[in-house]
């Protein structure tokens, strides 16, 4: 596609379920982040996916939180048992081989009730 | 990973002030330099960038910012701000991972 893409734009959850956030980086980008972006806060780096290397999960907060990335391509970010405090837009980037850079989606506003 | 500080949370300024944000990332080596702005409802889009030559980058909208590689500093400059110049504005360096700064909030009164 012409950007990244995310899914859902927005999702309303009650706390304790599980959540899928997808995003489709933009085709031949081999670097994908994940961030969280709450209200008043800045970009808080959550997980780095790098071509076929191991991913950089050091920014993940919980072990509710889990991600993976398929065929080095589409990437799915999983929140387990989901808690008020994991309210905030969820942003996915990619960046081209050069790392030139990053590409935003529109991100995914997770709000649990 | 870098570590990157904006010094200002929020700032406020009148149309056509000037306008200067800090950056400073935590140690050296070969990094590129970004600014990110992010409108209103709207996502994030790159404002410019600096990989290497001159340290003085010109970037959309009137905007530059130069890097002083002795200071780890990429500072963000705007000579005369408009009021659609309201948004906020994050700092990023990659080193071989994007790293960003908190981000300041900035508000411009017409």
């Amino acid at each position: 596609g012409a950007g990244v893409s995310q899914s859902p734009s927005n999702k309303v959850t009650e706390k304790g379920k599980d959540v899928e956030l997808r995003c489709d980086p933009i085709s031949g980008h081999t670097a994908l982040y994940w961030y969280r972006q709450s209200l008043g806060q800045g970009l808080e780096f959550l997980i780095y996916f790098q071509g076929n290397s191991a991913p950089d999960k050091s920014g993940l907060p919980s072990d509710r939180f889990s991600a993976e990335r398929t065929g080095g391509s589409v990437s799915t970010l999983t929140i387990q048992r989901t808690q008020q405090e994991d309210s905030a837009v969820y942003l996915c980037a990619s960046t081209p081989p050069s790392g030139t850079e990053a590409f935003f989606g529109q991100g995914t506003r997770l709000t649990v009730v | 990973a870098q570590s990157v500080s904006q010094h200002n949370h929020h700032v406020i300024l009148s149309e056509a002030a000037s306008l200067e944000l800090g950056c400073n990332y935590s140690y050296g080596g070969t990094v590129n330099l970004f600014w990110y702005v992010q409108y209103p409802g709207q996502h994030l889009q790159l404002l410019l960038k600096y990989f290497s030559g001159d340290p003085l980058v010109k970037g959309i909208k009137g905007f530059e910012a130069e890097f002083i590689k002795s200071k780890f500093s990429f500072n963000l400059r705007k000579p005369s701000v408009q009021w659609s110049d309201t948004a906020e504005y994050f700092c990023a360096v990659n080193d071989y991972k994007l790293s960003f700064g908190a981000g300041t909030t900035v508000t411009v009164r017409a």
